[in-house]
């Protein structure tokens, strides 16, 4: 296993249109998130699944994102009419986790969108 | 909400000489996790923290966790140019990890030759 892989590396779109990122978390991990940083600042926590229930999903930004993880495996991450504000490095995170104790999170590269 | 403060935003330390990084909290610490970053790239996690007054360290980098302060400390030990970099460090929102994890806003470090 090689870690938490992103898929695209790079995404450029243009205003409108629709753009999907794909996040495979290491395999023994249960949780897994998503995140979101801008120039200059932190990852922002969007939404989190353990295995295939979404747990937490009230910080994503607005209507036009939402995720899935249809098989507790892989997920993805859809921005739809995207804007230029959605410009940002998308990063997947997973970790394993029991109740009330996780053992760390492992990121990935990021997927970078540039929307012009 | 949870918010991290870390000091100094930015950093430049001639090779070899030490220094050290810190991130404070608005709220109690659950966990403290310390990732460093290079431009345009994904995070790489350097240690986690959960219990007051724990303290770890691998190879030359040190990161205790004051949870009477609520604040962490990352001490890097005669610096190298592989240092480099940006270093964040995140919370446990509710603990257990079941919410994600808060981020400073990172503290950029640049090592001189």
């Amino acid at each position: 296993d090689t870690g938490v892989s992103q898929d695209p590396r790079h995404k450029i779109t243009k205003r409108g249109q629709n753009v999907t990122f794909r996040c495979d978390p290491i395999s023994e991990h249960n949780r897994l998130y998503w995140y979101r940083q801008t120039l200059g600042q932190g990852p922002e926590f969007l939404t989190y699944f353990q295995n295939e229930a979404q747990l937490e999903k009230s910080r994503l930004l607005s209507d036009r994102f939402s995720a899935e993880r249809p098989k507790g495996s892989f997920s993805t991450l859809e921005i739809q009419r995207t804007e230029q504000g959605d410009s940002a490095m998308y990063l997947c995170a997973s970790s394993f986790g029991l109740p009330g104790r996780d053992y760390g999170y492992t990121f990935g590269s990021g997927t970078r969108l540039t929307v012009v | 909400s949870q918010e991290l403060e870390q000091s100094p935003q930015s950093l430049i330390v001639q090779e070899g000489k030490n220094l050290t990084i810190n991130c404070t909290s608005s709220k109690t610490l659950y966990g403290l996790y310390w990732y460093k970053q290079k431009y345009g790239e994904g995070l790489i996690f350097l240690m986690m923290l959960q219990k007051g007054g724990e303290e770890k360290s691998h190879e030359k980098i040190t990161a205790k966790l004051d949870e009477k302060k609520q604040q962490s400390s990352l001490h890097i030990t005669a610096s190298q140019p592989s240092h480099a970099g940006i270093y964040l460090c995140g919370a446990s929102i509710l603990g257990g990890g079941a919410d994600g994890l808060t981020f400073g806003k990172g503290t950029h470090l640049i090592i001189q030759p």
